[in-house]
């Protein structure tokens, strides 16, 4: 089975744009969560949706938004970008929220 | 309650050695504890996981110890190999959700 996408792998942007991030999980994954990594935060959760519900929030502003498609397939929205939303983004996928398998991830930069 | 703590933040070991990454817990939900090795420019990488009914797995190399007292697991990673530097992050999670809460980390360096 192919792994999880993630796309784009780079993206810079500058302070008060918007961006959206797209990942498509493993074939048959109906679980996508989504996880800012920074070097001085580390690993942090965002949210989780499961069969287009967002089923889990991590403790992010409201900027950072997402949503599921029929398809299983997921984005992430991040408006009025900050400086210190530049950070790497990964999305992992599961089947129903167990085993969780992480893409390579999305570069964002902001300027 | 949601913290996971992990040590040490870097670890040098010689080709052949023994290497032991530490983490501890406070949450007494958590019900799953995987480790993921994430090299540069790549995403986390699941290598074993571990619930708390048993006290120790092994797969390869890599085997994870857990006391469910102390609420403590560790990684060890016998036989190291410079192909195995890279940071390893464990984590837990509660096994209703998939939120996992990781490790801040551990840079390990396995020399030649």
């Amino acid at each position: 089975k192919a792994g999880v996408t993630q796309t784009p792998r780079y993206l810079i942007k500058t302070r008060g744009q918007q961006v959206t991030l797209s990942c498509s999980p493993i074939s048959g994954h109906r679980s996508v969560s989504w996880y800012q990594q920074t070097p001085g935060q580390g690993l942090q959760f965002l949210f989780e949706y499961f069969s287009e519900t967002q089923r889990n929030k991590g403790n992010f502003p409201g900027r950072f938004s997402g949503r599921q498609f029929s398809n299983s397939r997921s984005e992430m929205n991040v408006s009025t970008l900050e400086l210190g939303d530049s950070a790497l983004y990964l999305c992992a996928s599961s089947v129903s929220g167990d085993t969780q398998y992480f893409g390579p991830g999305t570069r964002l930069t902001v300027l | 309650q949601q913290q996971v703590k992990q040590s040490p933040q870097s670890l040098i070991v010689q080709k052949g050695g023994i290497s032991i990454i530490n983490c501890a817990y406070e949450n007494t939900a958590f019900d799953y504890f995987p480790w993921y090795q994430q090299f540069p420019g790549k995403g986390p990488a699941l290598l074993i996981a571990i619930r708390p009914d048993v006290s120790e797995k092994k797969e390869g190399r890599f085997t994870i110890s857990f006391n469910k007292s102390a609420k403590q697991f560790s990684l060890h990673i016998m036989d190291s190999q410079p192909g195995d530097s890279a940071t390893y992050f464990c984590a837990a999670s509660k096994t209703s959700g998939s939120r996992l809460t990781f490790g801040e980390g551990t840079q390990l360096t396995v020399n030649p």
